[in-house]
């Protein structure tokens, strides 16, 4: 597509469910991220993709917080046992090589809702 | 380390007014990519311009203009005459060649009255 793509656009969940949060990058872009936005907070870094490996997921707040990419494509993230301190806007962002100092372009977030 | 500090957690300022918001970087790096994005109310980030550390020149892009001094590790960003749609989180952000993520500051939310 044009842009980075992410679904559900909302998502609202009882605690201790999981959830998946999936984002489609931008064709051609090989490096994928994940940042998290809390309420009226900045962005948090979680996770990089470059293919699919991810050679940066230090940002991972904890072992309930996954991500893969398959295919150099699509990426889903996963919350096991969700929290309400999970409750945030998770951005999917793309990019051509990062080590480049290419443009990294965001989609439009998945709004979660723990409750 | 990396670090971004925009030091302005909020702006208001009357419409056609022009204001300026700050950015202060740290890197040890000699290569490095410096961003700013805005965030409207709709939440989505848009890319305004992309520095890399061997361009000093400044940039002007209509009413946006952006001012690099690798001397004071700033990368500010001045709107020219104001306008309502301005009205915005603005995100300052750095990227070292060394690195696998960018850093963004905490945000400058500008808001623009009529």
């Amino acid at each position: 597509g044009a842009g980075v793509s992410q679904s559900p656009s909302n998502k609202v969940t009882e605690k201790g469910k999981d959830v998946e949060l999936r984002c489609d990058p931008i064709s051609g872009h090989t490096a994928l991220y994940w940042y998290r936005q809390s309420l009226g907070q900045g962005l948090e870094f979680l996770i990089y993709f470059q293919g699919n490996s991810a050679p940066d997921k230090s940002g991972l707040p904890s072992d309930r917080f996954s991500a893969e990419r398959t295919g150099g494509s699509v990426s889903t993230l996963t919350i096991q046992r969700t929290q309400q301190e999970d409750s945030a806007v998770y951005l999917c962002a793309s990019s051509l090589q990062l080590s480049s100092g290419n443009t990294i372009y965001f989609g439009e977030g998945s709004w979660l809702t723990v409750v | 380390a990396q670090k971004v500090t925009q030091a302005q957690t909020e702006i208001s300022v009357v419409e056609k007014e022009d204001v300026t918001l700050d950015c202060v970087y740290e890197t040890r790096d000699t290569t490095y990519y410096l961003f700013w994005y805005k965030q409207p109310p709709s939440g989505e980030l848009v890319f305004l311009i992309r520095r890399n550390s061997f361009d000093e020149q400044n940039e002007i892009s209509g009413r946006y203009s952006w001012n690099f001094q690798k001397s004071t590790s700033s990368f500010n960003f001045t709107i020219t005459a104001s306008q309502v749609v301005d009205s915005a989180v603005y995100f300052c952000a750095l990227l070292q060649r060394s690195a696998s993520k960018i850093i963004f500051g905490s945000g400058t939310r500008l808001s623009i009255r009529p």
